[in-house]
């Protein structure tokens, strides 16, 4: 299966500043990259995926960028906010694949 | 639209007693899955389905079995509690094969065992 891991584990940033996130996926036949976002007792939320035909994808301040020969992509959040703060995950998924596997979490705490 | 919906929201049990968590989801989706999110950890997948009819396990299936008779319904059932078992566990649904469609998940249900 997937062996997926997100980098860091905890991130912490000043409100206004920049916070990437990075995930490594190991199956080169993923072909769908998605970000979710899990607020301190809520359930997980999709907040931007794209797919491998495409190598950047941005939304507002949000952005996500992917390098498939390297195998990973990023999370980009720009001119952070204190309601940005949740743990992080990524998904990697590949077109026939039935499982649902998430990366290992990355919480984020941006700090007024 | 009430998307995936799960019951109850918060339970505990007595270690050896045993326990249903519902999910019930309106959007028709074909692929459902389970899973557990311990204490600042990820998710783990349990159990998950493509369709009704068909189960299959995931990472961590012992202690749980489900069931899939309908499309809207997968519940999870727990035997024979344990306090490894105390955790949130999380329902999803997809639309179609998880590679290019959104999961969407229901509130989550913390339990306890004691």
């Amino acid at each position: 299966g997937e062996n997926v891991e997100q980098h860091p584990s905890t991130l912490s940033v000043q409100e206004g500043d920049s916070a990437v996130i990075k995930c490594t996926y190991s199956d080169s036949a993923s072909n769908y990259f998605p970000w979710y976002k899990q607020e301190l007792g809520k359930r997980p939320q999709l907040i931007i995926d794209i797919r491998s035909n495409v190598g950047e994808k941005k939304d507002q301040r949000i952005a996500v960028t992917l390098n498939k020969t390297a195998k990973h992509f990023s999370l980009h959040i720009t001119e952070t906010q204190p309601e940005d703060s949740a743990v992080y995950f990524c998904a990697p998924r590949t077109n026939t694949g039935n499982q649902f596997y998430f990366g290992t979490g990355t919480s984020l705490t941006v700090i007024p | 639209n009430a998307g995936v919906t799960q019951t109850p929201k918060f339970r505990i049990l007595k270690i050896g007693q045993s326990m249903t968590l519902q999910c019930t989801q309106d959007m028709n989706h074909n692929y459902m899955y389970w899973y557990r999110q311990d204490p600042g950890m990820g998710l783990k997948l349990i159990y998950y389905s493509v369709g009704a009819g068909i189960t299959d396990k995931g990472e961590v299936p012992n202690g749980y079995n489900v069931s899939r008779s309908t499309t809207e319904d997968f519940p999870l059932r727990l035997e024979l509690a344990a306090p490894s078992q105390t955790s949130v566990y999380f329902c999803a649904s997809s639309y179609r094969a998880p590679g290019d469609t959104e999961a969407f998940f229901g509130q989550g249900t913390r339990l306890t065992v004691v």
